[in-house]
Parts: structure tokens; C-alpha cells; sequence
């Protein structure tokens, strides 16, 4: 059974610690996204990658950092946590193309910031 | 201002009653996605629709993608306490395969 796999279900971590969300997929997708999802705003793109050592903005990077040091995985930073950065995170990936293969999401991290 | 426009937000109905939900957009679209999320997991793919008038049937779950390719319905049939979860419809608006998501409508079947 193919799987995404995030390393935590639930973190609590303090205002200002640096913290790592990690992801890593068996599937050999070259395509991995972060999101964050709240309540009435869906999910929003935070950073994604098509590629080792690539990553691309998304549409709220602001806060955030990611690193892919090899196909599979796929690290999502906060440099320096804060209140607002309390959500459930998302990781996804799929093989290139352009849209019509479905996203294979993990579990999800639900992250509070104290 | 959301992307994907899904309605209602909230739906809750009796078991075996038929419903509709919305996804609609300003932007035209290659394609779109519909999935399923339950609590505590991450969504999981229902379905593409990728001509516009096209219509894909799931068993009891019936996907339309308008003419235009700007909007998109999921109507159930006979819903069962099994269809409960959070429907998202998904587009990629820049052809380039990062998806955005609408935020979603919950829907609650009752037995």
C-alpha cells in the first residue's frame, strides 16, 4: 500500500522553538507540496517541490522553510514557531504532470504553539 | 477571497436523503478534483473531471464539471452515515500541478 507517512500526529511546542515537520513518501513521486489547513479557509500552499534540492513558494511561505536533501522526504521548518502557526499541516505528493493525478496526502501533523 | 468557492460550508441531512454540493470558480480550469477528508486523516482522491459537461459516476456519488470548466457539483444519492466527512474540490489554476483547495463543505449524515 503506497503511503505518505508525517513523522508526528500531534507536536506542542513553545512560542519561538524551531520546529520540523517530516514527511516522506514510498511512491517515488518526484512532486511534494506542504499545506496548512484551518477551519473555513481550507487548504492553503505553503511550499512545494518538484524536485531534490528544488523548492518553490507558495501562497503563504511567510514564516516557513523547506528542505529536500533526497526524493522522499520532504522537511517543512519553523524558524521560529508563534501562535498563529497552530493548525494541522498537510504533506502530499504526486507524480509530475500537469493536474489530473491526485494528491496522496499523509495523516496530517496537528501542531499547537503555546 | 477563495479561488474555489464551495457551498454550503455546513450540510447535515437524514440518512437517505439526496444532496448537492458546489465547487465554483471565476478562473477556468484544465481540471478538477474532488476528495474526501475524515477526521483525523488527510483527503483522499474521489475523482477528476477534466471535459467540460463531463460527468463521472462513484456507486452512489455523481460528478458534474460544467461547460465552461469554471464550476463543478457532487450530488449523492441515498446518503448513508458512511458519505459523513469534509468534501474538498481542488484546481490547479497554473497548469503547472500545485493544486489549490476550496475550503470545503461538511457534511453529516445522520442514521
Amino acid at each position: 500500500d503506497v503511503k505518505v507517512t508525517q513523522s508526528s500526529r500531534y507536536l506542542v511546542k513553545r512560542t519561538g522553538e524551531k520546529v520540523f515537520l517530516e514527511c516522506v513518501q514510498d511512491m517515488d513521486h518526484e512532486n511534494m507540496f506542504w499545506y496548512r489547513q484551518d477551519p473555513g479557509l481550507g487548504l492553503r500552499l505553503i511550499y512545494f517541490s518538484y524536485d531534490v534540492k528544488m523548492k518553490e513558494k507558495g501562497d503563504i511561505p511567510e514564516g516557513y522553510s523547506v528542505s529536500r536533501e533526497k526524493k522522499e522526504r520532504f522537511s517543512l521548518i519553523l524558524e521560529s514557531a508563534s501562535t498563529n502557526q497552530t493548525s494541522m499541516y498537510l504533506c502530499a505528493s504526486t507524480p509530475p504532470g500537469q493536474g489530473n493525478y491526485g494528491y496522496t496526502f499523509g495523516s496530517g501533523t496537528r501542531l499547537t504553539v503555546v | 477571497t477563495q479561488l474555489l468557492e464551495q457551498s454550503p460550508q455546513f450540510l447535515s441531512i437524514q440518512e437517505g436523503e439526496n444532496l448537492t454540493v458546489y465547487c465554483n470558480s471565476s478562473s477556468v480550469f484544465s481540471s478538477l478534483q474532488w476528495y474526501r477528508q475524515e477526521p483525523g486523516e488527510g483527503p483522499v482522491l474521489l475523482v477528476t473531471v477534466v471535459t467540460g459537461g463531463e460527468v463521472k459516476k462513484l456507486k452512489r456519488l455523481t460528478f458534474q464539471f460544467g461547460d465552461a470548466r469554471k464550476d463543478s457539483s457532487l450530488h449523492i444519492t441515498a446518503a448513508q452515515p458512511g458519505d459523513t466527512g469534509l468534501y474538498l474540490c481542488a484546481g490547479d489554476p497554473y497548469n503547472n500541478n500545485d493544486m489549490r483547495f476550496g475550503a470545503g463543505t461538511r457534511l453529516t449524515v445522520k442514521p
